[in-house]
């Protein structure tokens, strides 16, 4: 079964607030990833955080990560119509997996 | 330089027939993964290839193979294609086998009829 699921499945907001995803997943990873993908293309890689790492800060993206819950959190402050897309958590262990996705839509 | 490339961008084929989908790695990349994306079942792991091995292999059935060349290209080759393969396929590249910082090429989007 597949490792990330992420909260919620579908978001949509005003441009300039806050987008925050959630990722879930089931057992020990590495690290995790983040990815955006624009509709019907590619993956874009975001960022990573490895496991014994708490927080990460990637211009307007903010990665969360705690092991104990095996839960992950990306905020994008300010967002912009262009940040619409899928937002994808990715686990690495013995596999690379990817959660479900968060369709996120950013209304001028 | 050059990202990965898939191609084709696009394919169509009849129920039954095989399908070869082929993927360039970024130069220098040794390590190349392979995706399927649907609606329903969302990204679902292939395969994983490293210098001409196949390092790990997702819960698919038979049908779906692949190999990776001397040079890192890979190919991923589906036999006696079923209407539930019409889906997004990914491929990912990356310098090092330790899964991070993949790189994706745009995917070939295959229907089958």
């Amino acid at each position: 079964s597949q490792q990330g699921e992420e909260d919620p499945q579908a978001l949509s907001i005003q441009e300039g607030e806050n987008a925050t995803m959630n990722c879930s997943y089931k057992t020990s990873i590495n690290n995790l990833q983040w990815y955006r993908q624009n509709s019907g293309r590619g993956l874009v890689h975001l960022i990573l955080i490895r496991s014994n790492e708490r927080e990460k800060h990637s211009g307007r993206l903010r990665v969360t990560l705690d092991t104990s819950k095996k839960s992950s959190s990306l905020l994008i402050t300010a967002s912009r119509a262009a940040d619409t897309a899928s937002y994808f958590c990715a686990t690495s262990g013995n596999q690379f997996y990817f959660g479900t996705g968060t369709s996120l839509t950013v209304i001028p | 330089k050059a990202g990965v490339t898939q191609t084709p961008r696009y394919l169509i084929k009849t129920r039954g027939q095989q399908v070869t989908l082929s993927c360039s790695p970024i130069s220098g990349h040794r390590s190349v993964s392979w995706y399927q994306q649907t609606p329903g079942q969302g990204l679902q792991f292939l395969f994983e290839y490293f210098s001409e091995t196949q390092r790990n292999k997702g819960n698919f059935p038979g049908r779906f193979s692949g190999r990776q060349f001397s040079n890192s290209r890979s190919e991923m080759n589906v036999s006696t294609l079923e209407l539930g393969d019409s889906a997004l396929y990914l491929c990912a590249s990356s310098a090092i086998t330790d899964r991070v910082g993949y790189t994706f090429g745009s995917g070939t989007r295959l229907t089958v009829v």
